[in-house]
């Protein structure tokens, strides 16, 4: 597609569930981020993959969090025993990676993510 | 830990005002500065700055930065109702080369 996508655009559970988050990014873009957002702060870094390798992870807030981009394209963003605190828009980024200063990413629509 | 600071956090003007946006930050190894709006839900990007003094202009828009001060100016001039957003300010650095640290936005309305 010519933008990023997300899947599911909501996603309603449980305390305790497990939720998977889907990212397809640009294609040819080597780089992908996860970022989340709540209500009326700036994106939160979580991590991001230089094709297929987390490059930085430092932004997972504890280890129910865990992302993985095993061919170097979709990412999933997975949480176990989601908490309500968890809730959020969950944002995904692209970009080439190539030049020295970084690269513009480019966002997907989000994923809103509402833990009861 | 890498900090933006935006002011002002709201701002509400009239349709054909002129705007401008700050954001001031503090980050080790500096590597750019990216200005995004977000209406909806996406944040869409407007401007990568990386060298101090040089403007970036894109029709009413336009950006600056001072590395020697630390922060970056957005100027909107002639203002429309579809300016109306959240304009969001982040910068590139430290150690990770890809992680963007945000600052907590600018809610620009524009009223007719």
């Amino acid at each position: 597609g010519a933008g990023v996508s997300q899947t599911p655009s909501n996603k309603v559970t449980e305390k305790g569930k497990y939720v998977e988050l889907r990212c397809d990014p640009i294609s040819g873009h080597t780089a992908l981020y996860w970022y989340r957002q709540s209500l009326g702060q700036g994106p939160e870094f979580l991590i991001y993959f230089q094709g297929t390798g987390a490059a930085d992870d430092s932004g997972l807030p504890n280890d129910r969090f865990f992302a993985v981009r095993p061919e170097g394209s979709v990412s999933t963003l997975k949480i176990q025993r989601t908490e309500r605190g968890d809730s959020a828009v969950y944002l995904c980024a692209s970009s080439l990676m190539g030049r020295p200063g970084g690269d513009e990413q480019f966002f997907g629509p989000g994923t809103r993510l509402t833990v009861l | 830990e890498d900090k933006v600071v935006q002011s002002p956090l709201s701002l509400v003007v009239h349709e054909g005002d002129t705007v401008t946006l700050n954001c001031s930050y503090e980050v080790t190894n500096f590597r750019s500065l990216l200005w995004y709006k977000q209406e909806k839900k996406a944040p869409t990007f407007l401007f990568m700055l990386t060298s101090s003094g040089i403007e970036k202009k894109s029709g009413r828009l336009s950006s600056i930065l001072d590395k020697k001060e630390l922060f970056s100016i957005l100027n909107i001039t002639a203002t429309q109702t579809g300016d109306s957003a959240v304009y969001l300010c982040a910068v590139r650095g430290g150690t990770s080369y890809g992680k963007l640290t945000f600052g907590q936005g600018t809610i620009l309305t524009v009223h007719p």
